[in-house]
């Protein structure tokens, strides 16, 4: 079946520095690809759209200076947090369509600011 | 973001029994509604999903029933395991490609005891 293979899964990083999170679609090609934030005990929040060769979409009140998304291949989507805080710290998910209606998601990404 | 509603935020079963979450949603052009299975420190794995031209759908101990004119659907979990302890996220999504974002409910939290 159709895998996501998302790297680190978890990392620890100290205030104002910046981390780059991987999304790789294994066997097969994502033009689109989407990031969720999710804090604990709580829902999948998407925080934006990453389209293959062009800009992001980022939804309503998510920072895109901060969270920069890079999509250059169509098997590669990357999320970086730059200048991290405390706050930042959240459990990070990617997902892309192997098909027309289904999603895979990524196995996420623990990010811990210290 | 539009909205998908889902209730109870937290369900606890005794084992063999039967597990029911329901969710609601807004727009009428959502063609996708799947159900996700996520355990602590994981991303979502899907369970079953429906689309509105069917009522109902089965497989294994897993069953969707849609009610398009009520804009609701609902997971029903048969003989209920304990294994089955974790949290469930329904979800829905319109489209393919860029429009085919997929919006989550609140999420419940399934505990079912031995």
């Amino acid at each position: 079946g159709a895998v996501v293979s998302q790297h680190p899964s978890r990392v620890i990083c100290k205030s104002g520095t910046s981390v780059k999170i991987e999304c790789r679609s294994l066997d097969f090609q994502a033009t689109t690809m989407f990031w969720y934030r999710q804090f604990p005990k709580q829902s999948l929040m998407l925080m934006a759209t990453s389209n293959e060769g062009s800009k992001a979409t980022y939804e309503q009140g998510v920072e895109k200076d901060k969270f920069l998304i890079n999509h250059a291949s169509l098997t590669l989507s990357t999320l970086t947090v730059t200048s991290a805080h405390p706050e930042d710290s959240s459990f990070y998910i990617c997902s892309a369509r192997p098909g027309f209606y289904g999603y895979t998601f990524g196995s996420g990404t623990r990010l811990t600011v210290v | 973001q539009q909205q998908v509603k889902q209730s109870p935020q937290s369900l606890i079963v005794q084992k063999g029994g039967i597990s029911i979450i329901n969710c609601a949603y807004e727009n009428t052009a959502f063609d996708y509604f799947p159900w996700y299975q996520q355990f602590p420190g994981k991303g979502p794995a899907l369970l079953i999903a429906i689309r509105p031209d069917v009522s109902e759908k089965k497989e294994g101990r897993f069953t969707i029933s849609f009610n398009k004119s009520a804009k609701q659907f609902s997971l029903h979990i048969m003989d209920s395991q304990p294994g089955d302890s974790a949290t469930y996220f329904c979800a829905a999504s319109q489209g393919s490609g860029n429009t085919g974002k997929l919006i989550f409910g609140q999420g419940t939290t399934l505990q079912v005891k031995p």
